[in-house]
């Protein structure tokens, strides 16, 4: 079975800065893309699901692109803060399945 | 609060119990899907129910099974239960069958398995 695959594991910011990170995911048979952000003691919050090639979806400061062709999508957080801390999750939808990545965890210093 | 409930929060058994494990969806929401989050395998998927009907099966065990009933609400049956089920299981809801919509997610139930 492919899996999902988000880079880096973790990364560390100061408030303020952009910064971007990567979920790659099987292209064939795809579906859907999914972005969560997940805080710490809490549960996975959706921010967004992505169906086309070349979709792009904003929400806020953060943004995400689609690639279905080559399998990744990005996501973007721009003049990160502090309350932006946690985990963010990507899930490939593909047949009957869901599979999820072991997202990236992201801390931003003030 | 995404209006998706679980119940109980934690539960402590022994091996080779069963429990059963409740959601309620959100609201309208007609499709209920089930996730075990354990430390060394990341969030799993391991059933969704649309309307009361299986819609489909992920990584679930034989010693599990689900079902959702004619209130939407939904239950996990664990069974013969082992130390490597401790987990915490998620359940999410969506308004649609498909899985191109957002899922939101309940606060999980901490099954401990001793």
């Amino acid at each position: 079975i492919l899996n999902v695959e988000q880079s880096p594991q973790s990364l560390h910011v100061q408030e303020g800065d952009s910064t971007n990170f990567t979920c790659s995911f099987p292209s064939s048979n795809f579906y859907a893309l999914h972005w969560y952000r997940w805080e710490t003691a809490k549960s996975p919050e959706a921010l967004f699901v992505m169906t086309l090639n070349g979709d792009e979806k904003k929400k806020g400061r953060i943004s995400a692109t689609l690639n279905t062709k080559e399998g990744y999508s990005y996501l973007y957080i721009k003049g990160s803060q502090p309350e932006d801390s946690a985990t963010y999750l990507c899930a490939s939808a593909v047949n009957n399945d869901m599979r999820f990545g072991a997202g990236t965890r992201l801390t931003v210093k003030p | 609060d995404s209006g998706v409930t679980q119940t109980p929060k934690h539960l402590i058994t022994a091996t080779g119990q069963r429990v059963t494990l409740r959601c309620s969806p959100r609201s309208g929401d007609l499709s209920v899907y089930w996730y075990q989050q354990s430390l060394d395998q990341g969030l799993q998927f391991l059933i969704q129910y649309y309307n009361g009907e299986e819609r489909a099966k992920g990584n679930i065990l034989e010693r599990f099974s689900a079902q959702q009933f004619p209130d939407l609400h939904s239950e996990l049956n664990l069974s013969s239960l082992e130390l490597g089920d401790s987990a915490l299981y998620f359940c999410a809801s969506s308004g649609t069958s498909g899985r191109s919509y957002e899922q939101y997610f309940g606060p999980g139930t901490r099954l401990t398995v001793t």
